[in-house]
């Protein structure tokens, strides 16, 4: 079953603008990770928050995580037409079962 | 991080028949994970494949539908039996090296049944 809940569903954006997307969870988590997906094909890993990390940043990638809300924030800064996919978080919620699950995703359009 | 090949790519096959799917890692795991995204939906976890051992199916998932093979820690199957066009999704496997390590995906199955 889905951990939790990603807004919005669709983003739509001009090349440049910056992207935020939101992810909720319901459980306490190990991590949270995000993943892109181009055209239902194989997931790409883009960054992991752990559990006692408040923000982390990867190249035009900026990831928060407030634990007391149980949410999490990617931005994408200065869009490009190349980051048009779907995205992804997913939480570990620990246990060793080191299971992934997965929100419903946020569909990013970055137009030219 | 790993390298996982999946195969095949897509298939498009008849109800009533079984595909089998296959992954192969380039390094040793210990965990492999086999997941269904049905169309337009998110991923959701079928099982999780150890070696030596019986996979474990997560809820409403079963082995008689999709039995697991993990015959060694590089490589595992995933077949998809009987099926019939509710089937029809893209299956991923998946891999993680390390705790608090990202996890690497397979390039996916895309399984039409008609």
């Amino acid at each position: 079953s889905q951990q939790g809940e990603e807004d919005p569903q669709a983003l739509s954006i001009q090349e440049g603008e910056n992207a935020t997307m939101n992810c909720s969870y319901k459980t306490s988590i190990n991590n949270l990770q995000w993943y892109r997906q181009n055209s239902g094909r194989g997931l790409v890993h883009l960054i992991l928050i752990r559990s006692n990390e408040r923000e982390k940043h990867s190249g035009r990638l900026r990831v928060t995580l407030d634990t007391s809300k149980k949410s999490s924030s990617l931005l994408i800064t200065a869009s490009r037409a190349a980051d048009t996919a779907s995205y992804f978080c997913a939480t570990d919620v620990g246990g060793g079962s080191e299971k992934l699950v997965f929100g419903k995703g946020t569909k990013l359009t970055v137009n030219p | 991080s790993a390298v996982i090949s999946q195969k095949p790519s897509r298939d498009i096959c008849q109800r009533g028949t079984s595909l089998t799917i296959q992954c192969q890692v380039d390094s040793q795991v210990t965990m492999m994970f086999w997941y269904r995204q049905q169309p337009g939906q998110s991923l959701t976890l079928i099982a999780t494949a150890n070696q030596g051992s019986e996979a474990t199916y997560e809820s409403g998932f079963v082995i008689d539908k999709f039995p697991i093979s993990r015959p060694n820690l590089t490589f595992s199957t995933l077949t998809v039996s009987n099926m019939s066009p509710e089937d029809s999704s893209i299956y991923l496997c998946s891999v993680v090296p390390a705790v608090n390590y990202g996890y690497t995906f397979g390039s996916g199955t895309r399984l039409t049944v008609v």
